[in-house]
């Protein structure tokens, strides 16, 4: 069946610097790919997504490409912010029309000023 | 436009009691997904409904069952609660069509079995 795997965290950075969270996955077919962020005591938000091999997906300063070769989408960000501490989730699409959606364990950021 | 909403936004019960959590999808969207997420073990898939009808469920047993209504909006019903069943429920929409795969996610709902 479908998996994505993540790091799990904690991952604790200081504001400005570089944030990389790595995520690969297995899937039949062309799965889309997605990043969700969820902020304390909140639900899911979608940060981005992409849709076919090659394909960036931005949002926020965030970034992910997805390598269809690596099986990977890591998201990326190049001055992470206090704001941005939150729980991140990488999660892929089945194509076709079942559409269940398989997320990762998600990974805790926390930034400090 | 009004994104998901979910009702109540917590709720406590004890064990053996039933509760109802109720989802109402982006206008328009006609699937409505709902995920379980427990501590520790992230977003697990519970049930898919699309144009009233369960499409698919995860691997939960059957006292958590649901319905999907005329105007898509969705009640999940959870019997006989255990314990272990407390966590935040996630409701998701997303658009008629195969080539809409984005899920919206609501809020939650908070879960605690006493």
């Amino acid at each position: 069946g479908n998996s994505v795997t993540q790091m799990e965290g904690p991952v604790t950075l200081s504001e400005e610097a570089f944030l990389t969270i790595n995520c690969t996955y297995t899937a039949t077919g062309y799965p889309s790919l997605f990043w969700y962020v969820q902020y304390p005591g909140e639900g899911l938000q979608l940060l981005l997504k992409a849709t076919k091999a090659d394909d960036k997906g931005s949002n926020k300063g965030f970034e992910a490409t997805y390598r269809k070769e690596t099986t990977s989408f890591h998201l990326e960000k190049g001055s992470v912010q206090v704001s941005d501490s939150a729980v991140y989730f990488c999660a892929l699409s089945e194509s076709g029309g079942y559409q269940k959606v398989t997320f990762g364990i998600g990974t805790k950021l926390q930034v400090i000023p | 436009e009004a994104g998901v909403t979910q009702s109540p936004t917590h709720l406590i019960k004890t064990r053996g009691q039933q509760a109802t959590l109720r989802c109402s999808p982006i206008s328009g969207h006609t699937s409505v997904y709902w995920y379980q997420q427990a501590l520790g073990l992230g977003l697990q898939f519970l049930l898919w409904y699309d144009e009233g009808e369960e499409r698919n469920r995860g691997n939960f047993p059957p006292r958590f069952s649901g319905r999907q209504f005329p105007n898509y909006s969705s009640e999940l019903n959870v019997n006989a609660l255990e314990l272990e069943d407390s966590a935040l429920y996630l409701c998701a929409s997303r658009g008629p069509g195969t080539g809409t795969d984005t899920q919206y996610f609501g809020p939650g709902t908070r879960l605690t079995v006493l």
